[in-house]
């Protein structure tokens, strides 16, 4: 069985462009949620979709949007790039996170704002 | 508060025991998380504490204190694919707060 899938693996965009980060979860599996990690930080919570609808948001600006799709799949949007956005975006997809204790995470995609 | 603290790092010796420590200050408690990521790849489930007490999966074991608001991460019979970062975590119904990480390095 595929694991958590995140495209692209790597990207180099320019500030004030658009980019969009694409995941798709572990099959059967209908929660994705996003994190930003810089560089010797932990991951930080963006979003949480679940059954298609936004059930959390972290503290960060109108400037990041995601949505999920009907197959579960999920998107994030980032617009007006800014040096600071570069770091590693991971998805993470479970069950349900109600009741899961654990959360499968893609390789991330690496962006580099230059 | 929300956050969690542990050391930025920690060196030990292959075929030894270290032990990561891990405090967080919250309101509510949803259980404790360990996850572990080599350079370059994904955070990697380890084991979870929503108990007191201590929870063991082969030479990992964790531990948790709910009254210290306090747990850690035991590592058995070092190797040296275990030097990566460790980081706890605390489980929410939306999200996963997770501590800065702990850099393991490992000598021979």
């Amino acid at each position: 069985d595929a694991g958590v899938t995140q495209s692209p693996t790597h990207l180099i965009k320019t500030r004030g462009q658009h980019v969009t980060l694409r995941c798709s979860p572990i099959s059967g599996h209908k929660s994705v949620s996003w994190y930003q990690q810089v560089l010797g930080q932990g991951p930080q919570f963006i979003f949480q979709y679940y059954e298609k609808e936004e059930r959390g948001r972290g503290n960060f600006p109108d400037r990041f949007s995601a949505r999920q799709f009907p197959n579960y799949s999920s998107e994030l949007n980032v617009n007006a790039l800014l040096l600071g956005d570069s770091a590693l975006y991971l998805c993470a997809s479970s069950s349900d996170p109600l009741i899961s204790t654990e959360a499968f995470f893609g390789q991330g995609t690496r962006l580099t704002v230059v | 508060g929300q956050s969690l603290e542990q050391p930025s790092e920690v060196t030990a010796v292959e075929g030894a025991i270290v032990q990561i420590n891990c405090t967080y200050q919250t309101s509510g408690f949803y259980g404790l998380s360990w996850y572990q990521q080599h350079d370059g790849g994904a955070p990697t489930f380890l084991s979870y504490n929503a108990l007191d007490g201590l929870e063991e999966t082969g030479r990992f074991s964790s531990f948790l204190s709910r009254s210290d608001s306090y747990g850690y991460l035991l590592l058995q019979e070092l190797q040296m694919k275990d030097s990566a970062s460790y980081f706890c975590a605390r489980n929410r119904d939306d999200k996963i707060i997770f501590g800065k990480g702990t850099r393991l390095h490992i000598l021979p």
